[in-house]
């Protein structure tokens, strides 16, 4: 069965430095990927779309790739500060809907 | 200022009550959704619609239902027949279908059955 995975663990760092978190997928071939952000007992709010002729996109300090090769896409956020700090979320295209992962919690300490 | 609203914020609901919750959007998309969220998981869709009065079963459809009256309305009904409601629900809108454009979410409405 298709599966999309991100990392349930928590991901702590110090601000300034790179945050990196993963999203991988099996058993499919998406033609692209989205990724959100999440906030505590708030809605999903879009930050980037990457389709699958594309190997990066970027946004200010926010970058994403997107290796169909591996099926794997890296979300990078760039000198993170603490607020950046939310849950984020990859979404991907699938029988006529889009499902989400479970999301990864990125924590920037000061 | 365009967006999605969902309301009411909070709800307390007795077992074997129906609630209805709203969700309304301003920005004239054509498809609209409802997702629960439970702590640990991923969204899980339960009811899409792509046009008005017209509306396709998610993923967990059971115990819930829906109407599409107004484009700009999409209001979900939890009733009592669904076994575990207490959750976070979120309402979404796009412009198009659910796998052509991104999706736009509302402030989420938490419901509690006590």
């Amino acid at each position: 069965s298709q599966k999309i995975e991100q990392n349930s663990e928590a991901l702590n760092i110090q601000e300034g430095k790179t945050a990196t978190l993963t999203c991988n997928y099996t058993n499919y071939s998406p033609a692209y990927l989205q990724w959100y952000r999440q906030d505590p007992g708030r809605g999903p709010v879009f930050l980037l779309l990457i389709r699958e002729n594309e190997k990066e996109k970027r946004k200010e300090r926010l970058k994403v790739t997107f290796d169909t090769t591996l099926k794997q896409s890296l979300f990078h956020i760039t000198a993170s500060q603490p607020a950046d700090s939310a849950t984020y979320l990859c979404a991907l295209p699938r029988w006529g809907k889009l499902v989400f992962g479970t999301g990864t919690r990125l924590l920037v300490s000061p | 200022d365009g967006g999605i609203t969902q309301s009411p914020k909070y709800l307390f609901r007795k077992e074997g009550q129906n609630v209805t919750l709203s969700c309304e959007q301003n920005l004239n998309h054509d498809a609209m959704y409802w997702y629960r969220q439970d702590p640990g998981q991923g969204l899980r869709l339960i009811y899409y619609s792509q046009i008005v009065n017209d509306f396709q079963k998610g993923d967990i459809a059971e115990g819930y239902s829906v109407s599409r009256e107004k484009k700009e309305s999409f209001p979900l009904t939890v009733t009592s027949a669904q076994k575990n409601p207490t959750a976070f629900y979120l309402c979404a809108s796009s412009r198009t279908g659910p796998t052509t454009d991104t999706q736009y979410f509302g402030p989420g409405t938490r419901l509690t059955v006590l």
